[in-house]
């Protein structure tokens, strides 16, 4: 089964810093894979997407993500956070051709003035 | 377009008692599921329903149960309430060409508190 871990349960980053949310999976195969952001009592949102291709995945509100086959990684980026990406950001998981998503324990995002 | 809708957005329920949650999923998405949200146990998946049929299960008893209706529309219901099943319930929905195309968009989810 498929599994997703996230290793940093909270991290705090000063506005105008750059930004990187680490995301390791266990699968056997190349899954499907994906970021999330929830703000406080909201559903999630969908920032970026992977399927196959290109490594480098960009998507909205300025993040990206690189998949690294060799690391089982799919870490989210941006180069400069704003303080209204305070939020959780959950990495997820789906087999190929498959809709059983699975999501890493989330990072609580704090940014600082 | 509109998304993904749940309700009701609150729901206060005693122990012992049953419930039902709705899920409208976004026009034209025939895949619906539901996931289970708590701050210990984080985002757990319930199931997932596509043309009225369940087609992928989590690790949940059986007092959780969930149907889908042939427009697509979800419902998920849990009997013999229990203290722990306080949760915010999300509900999400796809296209019928898969995560690959949509992902799965979310609802806003229903709180559901068990006094």
């Amino acid at each position: 089964a498929q599994s997703v871990t996230q290793p940093d349960i909270h991290i705090t980053v000063s506005e105008g810093a750059s930004l990187e949310l680490r995301c390791n999976y266990s699968y056997g195969a190349t899954p499907y894979l994906f970021w999330y952001v929830q703000s406080p009592g909201q559903g999630l949102q969908l920032l970026l997407k992977y399927f196959s291709g290109d490594t480098l995945v960009q998507g909205i509100k300025g993040f990206e993500a690189e998949f690294k086959r060799s690391q089982s990684s799919f870490n989210l980026r941006k180069p400069s956070v704003h303080w209204s990406d305070a939020a959780e950001y959950f990495c997820a998981v789906a087999p190929y051709n498959n809709n059983d998503m699975r999501f890493g324990a989330g990072t609580r995002l704090t940014v600082k003035p | 377009k509109a998304g993904v809708t749940q309700t009701p957005r609150y729901l206060i329920k005693t122990r012992g008692q049953q419930v039902t949650l709705s899920c409208s999923p976004i026009s034209g998405h025939r895949s619906v599921s539901w996931y289970q949200q708590t701050p210990g146990q984080g985002l757990q998946f319930l199931f997932e329903y596509f043309s009225e049929t369940q087609r992928n299960k989590g690790n949940f008893p059986g007092r959780f149960s969930g149907r889908q209706f042939s427009n697509s529309r979800s419902e998920m219901n849990v009997s013999t309430l229990e203290l722990g099943d306080s949760a915010l319930y999300l509900c999400a929905s796809s296209s019928s060409s898969g995560l690959h195309d949509t992902g799965y968009t979310f609802g806003s989810g229903t709180r559901l508190t068990v006094v």
